[in-house]
């Protein structure tokens, strides 16, 4: 069956370093979603990618989904205390019906 | 609109205690799940429904029931508690189904098994 694996699972930076988290697949993906979770709150949907290599940016988030679309990553520059909290990917589980996510990046900012 | 609204939000049960966690969105959207949260182990799926009337089992359904009566509402039943129920249980919705589908969650229900 289909294996996802995000790394790291956690990440301290000094607030103004920059920070990247990983989501690796074992097969190949029609597309993959990225979710933000603050401490003590629920996940929300940050953005899908769908297309091979496809590149998208909201402000300081930058989402790329590989060219064989196997694995995507977010990059966050200059990080700031509000980005604190934990990312997961998501991604079409054993059933097309299903959304299935990585474990998580916690990311802590140190100010 | 209130989006997905989860309740309780906290609850401690004794072992072997049933009890169901409400679910309700007011969007109209078809697609509806459970997800349970613990730490180091993300989001799994435990049941999700297509649509009035279907559901399906996700990666972990054992000791968990749903039923999907109307489109607004998806309860998920513990029939007897058990202390590895312990985690945080999240419902999502979307338009429609299919991993191609923004999901809207509720805020949570932190569920406690003694």
């Amino acid at each position: 069956g289909q294996q996802v694996m995000q790394i790291p699972q956690y990440q301290h930076v000094q607030e103004g370093e920059d920070f990247t988290t990983y989501c690796n697949s074992s097969t190949t993906l029609s597309n993959i979603q990225w979710y933000k979770q603050r401490p003590g709150g629920h996940p929300v949907f940050l953005i899908q990618l769908v297309k091979s290599g496809e590149v998208k940016k909201q402000k300081r988030l930058t989402f790329q989904f590989g060219e064989a679309k196997k694995n995507s990553s977010l990059h966050i520059t200059a990080t700031q205390t509000t980005d604190v909290g934990t990312y997961f990917c998501g991604l079409e589980g054993a059933g097309s019906y299903q959304l299935t996510f990585g474990k998580g990046t916690k990311l802590s900012v140190i100010p | 609109n209130a989006g997905v609204t989860q309740t309780p939000k906290f609850q401690v049960l004794k072992t072997g205690q049933s009890m169901t966690l409400q679910c309700a969105q007011d969007m109209n959207h078809e697609y509806m799940s459970w997800y349970r949260q613990d730490p180091g182990m993300g989001l799994r799926l435990i049941h999700y429904s297509v649509g009035a009337g279907i559901t399906d089992q996700g990666e972990v359904p054992n000791g968990y029931n749903v039923s999907r009566s109307t489109t607004e509402d998806f309860p998920l039943r513990l029939l007897s508690a058990a202390p590895s129920q312990t985690s945080v249980y999240f419902c999502a919705s979307s338009y429609t189904a299919g991993s191609n589908q923004p999901q809207h969650f509720g805020d949570g229900t932190r569920l406690s098994i003694l």
